[in-house]
């Protein structure tokens, strides 16, 4: 079964405390992608990557960095967390492809609360 | 970016057919109509794409009109497990998916 696992499921941190948030998938896909959820908000893109050490900006990438080292790991960085920070985070990859058939996988979620 | 519009909610009968409309009337020629789902405290789950034609897979069904500037996804026989809330998405060569806020369907039993 493949899938996309993030490693944290539940975190609490302080303000101004760095986060790491971190995204495994399993299926060689080229393309990883973060988003936060918030009620009424849906889903917004913060980073994407569509190769290793390769990182695009989403919609609000405002106070998050990524790294991505390897192909199968991308992680997001909170440098210094804020409460408008508190959210649900979802990590999501695909494969590359030329045209649109760009079928993501998601994980569970990592939800943080910022104090 | 394309848009969609979904409405906000619907609901359906279990064992009933349920028809969840999107509009699309920006859509360019290359974009892909996806359609995701998201149950209850899990994150988005694949459900079905389609660029022109009519798509049939074991989840649901894709009509797509035939300007493309609307689909419905159809699920053939609602169950209580489908009760989620439905993303209509196009996907184009940005290789990124904008997320709406979706339809929350609610199925009744």
């Amino acid at each position: 079964d493949v899938k996309v696992t993030q490693s944290s499921r539940y975190l609490v941190k302080r303000t101004g405390e760095k986060v790491f948030l971190e995204c495994v998938q399993d299926m060689d896909h080229e393309n990883m992608f973060w988003y936060r959820q918030d009620p009424g908000l849906g889903l917004r893109l913060i980073y994407f990557s569509y190769d290793v050490k390769m990182k695009e900006k989403g919609d609000i990438p405002e106070g998050y960095s990524v790294s991505r080292e390897k192909k199968e790991r991308f992680s997001l960085i909170l440098e210094s967390a804020s409460t408008n920070q508190t959210s649900m985070y979802l990590c999501a990859s695909s494969r590359r492809t030329l045209y649109g058939a760009n079928v993501l996988t998601f994980g569970a979620g990592s939800r943080l609360t910022v104090l | 970016d394309a848009k969609t519009t979904q409405p906000n909610s619907m609901e359906s009968n279990e064992e009933e057919p349920v028809h969840l409309p999107c509009n699309h009337s920006t859509i360019s020629g290359t974009d892909y109509i996806h359609w995701y789902r998201q149950l209850p405290s899990q994150g988005p789950e694949y459900v079905i794409h389609g660029l022109t034609s009519n798509v049939n897979n074991r989840m649901a069904s894709l009509a797509i009109a035939e300007d493309r500037k609307s689909s419905t996804l159809i699920l053939h026989r609602a169950t209580l497990r489908d009760a989620a809330v439905y993303y209509c998405i196009l996907d184009g060569s940005a290789r990124q998916l904008t997320f709406g806020s979706g339809t929350q369907l609610t199925v009744l039993p």
